[in-house]
Order: C-alpha cells, then sequence, then structure tokens
C-alpha cells in the first residue's frame, strides 16, 4: 500500500492562476479530507468527503473547489489563486465512520504552495 | 463549539530530561475522540494516539505516555528521557464520536531536544 499520496509536492502560482493538487489513497478508505497548515495556526479544515459523490465543507472552504467522482482520489481546486492561499495543504484519509474502530486519520506528505 | 488548546508554543530541553506537552479541550459531546499527532522536521504527520471519551486510562508506549483527565479536560502527553529524534512539533486534535473524518488540531508545540 502507498498509502495516502499528493502530488506536487512544491508548487509555485501567481496570483489568479488556478490549478489542482491531487490526492489519492489505495486503501479504500471511505472519508478523505483537506486541510491546511498555516503557522501558529494548526490544521484547519477545507472540505471533506463521506464517499464517492458526496463531499461538504470545513471550516475554511472559501477559494476552493472539490469533487469526488471515485474512492480513491480526491483533487482539492484552487479557483483563483490568492497570496492568502499560500500555505501547506494536507490530504488525509479514513476507513469510515465506525466508533467502536481504531480508524484513525492517515494524512499523506503534503503539497507546499506559494502564491505571488 | 469545539476547540483544543495547546498553551506551550515552545519547549525546550536537554536530552534525557522528561517532558509534558499540555493539551486542553473544550467540547459539547459526551463522546468524542482526542488524538495526538507528530510532525518532524521533514513534515508529514505521524499519528501517535486515539484514544475515546470512556476510556480515562493512562497510556503508556515505550517513552511516550499519555494522561486523560475528563475533570480537568486535558489530554497531556509526557516524553520520558527525551531523545533529539523527538525533536518535532506536536498536534493535539479532537473529533466527535461519530465525524472522525473532521478534525479540530491545536496550533501545536514544537519541542526541541537538544544534545
Amino acid at each position: 500500500n502507498a498509502g495516502v499520496t499528493q502530488t506536487p509536492k512544491f508548487q509555485v502560482l501567481k496570483t489568479g492562476q488556478s490549478m489542482t493538487l491531487q490526492c489519492a489513497q489505495d486503501m479504500n478508505h471511505e472519508y478523505m479530507s483537506w486541510y491546511r497548515q498555516d503557522p501558529g495556526m494548526g490544521l484547519r479544515l477545507i472540505h471533506y468527503s463521506v464517499g464517492a459523490g458526496i463531499t461538504d465543507q470545513g471550516e475554511v472552504p472559501n477559494g476552493y473547489n472539490v469533487s469526488r467522482s471515485t474512492t480513491e482520489d480526491f483533487p482539492l481546486r484552487l479557483l483563483s489563486a490568492a497570496p492568502s492561499q499560500t500555505s501547506v495543504y494536507f490530504c488525509a484519509s479514513n476507513i469510515g465512520r465506525n466508533p467502536t474502530s481504531t480508524d484513525t486519520q492517515y494524512f499523506g506528505p503534503g503539497t507546499r504552495l506559494t502564491v505571488l | 463549539a469545539q476547540k483544543v488548546t495547546q498553551a506551550q508554543t515552545e519547549i525546550s530541553v536537554v536530552e534525557k530530561e522528561d517532558v509534558t506537552l499540555d493539551c486542553v479541550y473544550e467540547t459539547r459531546d459526551t463522546t468524542y475522540y482526542l488524538f495526538w499527532y507528530k510532525q518532524p522536521p521533514s513534515g508529514e504527520l505521524v499519528f501517535l494516539i486515539r484514544r475515546n471519551s470512556f476510556d480515562e486510562q493512562n497510556e503508556i508506549s515505550g517513552r511516550y505516555s499519555w494522561n486523560f483527565q475528563k475533570s480537568t479536560s486535558s489530554f497531556n502527553f509526557t516524553i520520558t528521557a527525551s531523545q533529539v529524534v523527538d525533536s518535532a512539533v506536536y498536534f493535539c486534535a479532537l473529533s466527535e464520536a461519530d465525524n472522525t473524518d473532521k478534525l479540530i488540531f491545536g496550533t501545536g508545540t514544537r519541542l526541541q531536544v537538544f544534545p
């Protein structure tokens, strides 16, 4: 198992450009999420998905779109990049909504995005 | 509303010292989960522990131990005989029991262990 993979590892954009951060997992996990990490603020949830075809907003969704056409993939789209979106982005997956299980979130290696 | 507070922004210790990282949480849920993650300088997030609100037993894993006290809404993490490899940022996080895909993170504590 590769676990949770993210591409690219680094990206520099100019203000107004669009791009897609890729996330894939091969653990057949139902749940996938995107977080951003900013200095002094910990990680904050952007969007999440509880299964293919289902997505919902997290704490900081503005400026980002997601879709979940397959169980494996959960791309994050920046429609018009802004300097405020400079951050490290982490994708995570979770086996599913089962409080009795030992499920936990597995995180990808992160994508460091700079918007000039 | 849910909230996680890690009041210690940065801690510095010398190798072999014991160190405790504090975590205080707020939630209205009666059932919830608490987590600790480690983020070494390489940047990845490493899962350390998951504890549900029904289990207040302290847990020990090698040099790591966790003290969960519902009465004070705390879930503190102690590293015994710290090592340079323990240098990292440590995050405490909270989730609702039926929503473990949504983690609320604290702001993290940077631990530096000097030789």
